[in-house]
């Protein structure tokens, strides 16, 4: 089972700024099956970022993820008030289980 | 719009069974796979189960195989959780979600519902 960890635990930026999460996989992560999610307290996650770089429907395009092999990232380039919240990585594909990362808070500053 | 609706959570006590609905709407239910995600208080994401878009294959974790059981009614737009033997362990929100892939497993989850949380205490 391939175990992801994701860093910072937590990372506190003011709005406007720049945001770069990282997940890194114990394994190499086959064809990029890297997804990312955003969780805002109360709510359900979000898909945000599916096959390591692409968007999810009607995402803004400040996030943007990249990344292959172990190491992959999810960029917001302009933080927005609303985009504080916990994100996880996921990865996917044939192999179950899948499995998260265990999350980055992103905190306003 | 595509709206996942969980229902049956609630306090139940060790050892006894619960089952958990999603009521699906304005999607093709049948053509998807479907996954229950559990989430423990202030903890992360664990895949639960997850069922095949015509119920003929199912996968669970570990740590609930054997006690859980996934099941669909494509007649009636729904996904089924059955929980027996329930411990402290399994207190979470529960939330189903859709597998985006048409007539196949993805894997991932574009859509999810607002979860049920479920608090196994005596």
């Amino acid at each position: 089972e391939i175990v992801l960890t994701q860093s910072p635990g937590t990372l506190s930026l003011s709005p406007g700024e720049r945001a770069t999460l990282s997940c890194r996989a114990s394994q190499s992560v086959s064809s990029s099956y890297l997804a990312w999610y955003q969780q805002k307290p109360g709510q359900a996650p979000r898909l945000l970022i599916y096959g390591a770089s692409s968007r999810a429907t009607g995402i803004p395009d400040r996030f943007s993820g990249s990344g292959s092999g172990t190491d992959f990232s999810l960029t917001i380039s302009r933080l927005e008030p609303e985009d504080f919240a916990i994100y996880y990585c996921q990865k996917y594909g044939t192999s179950l289980p899948y499995t998260f990362g265990q999350g980055t808070k992103l905190e306003i500053k | 719009q595509i709206q996942l609706v969980e229902s049956g959570g609630g306090v139940v006590q060790p050892g006894r069974s619960l089952r958990l609905s999603c009521a699906a709407s304005a999607f093709t239910f049948s053509s998807y796979a479907m996954h229950w995600v559990r989430q423990a208080p202030g903890k992360g994401l664990e895949l639960v189960a997850l069922i095949s878009y015509d119920g003929s294959n199912k996968y669970y974790a570990d740590s609930v195989k054997g006690r859980f059981t996934i099941s669909r009614d494509n007649s009636k737009n729904t996904l089924y959780l059955q929980m027996s033997s329930l411990t402290a362990e399994d207190t979470a929100i529960y939330y189903c979600a859709r597998d985006p892939g048409t007539r196949q497993q993805l894997n991932i989850l574009d859509y999810w519902g607002q979860g049920t949380l479920v608090s196994v205490s005596s």
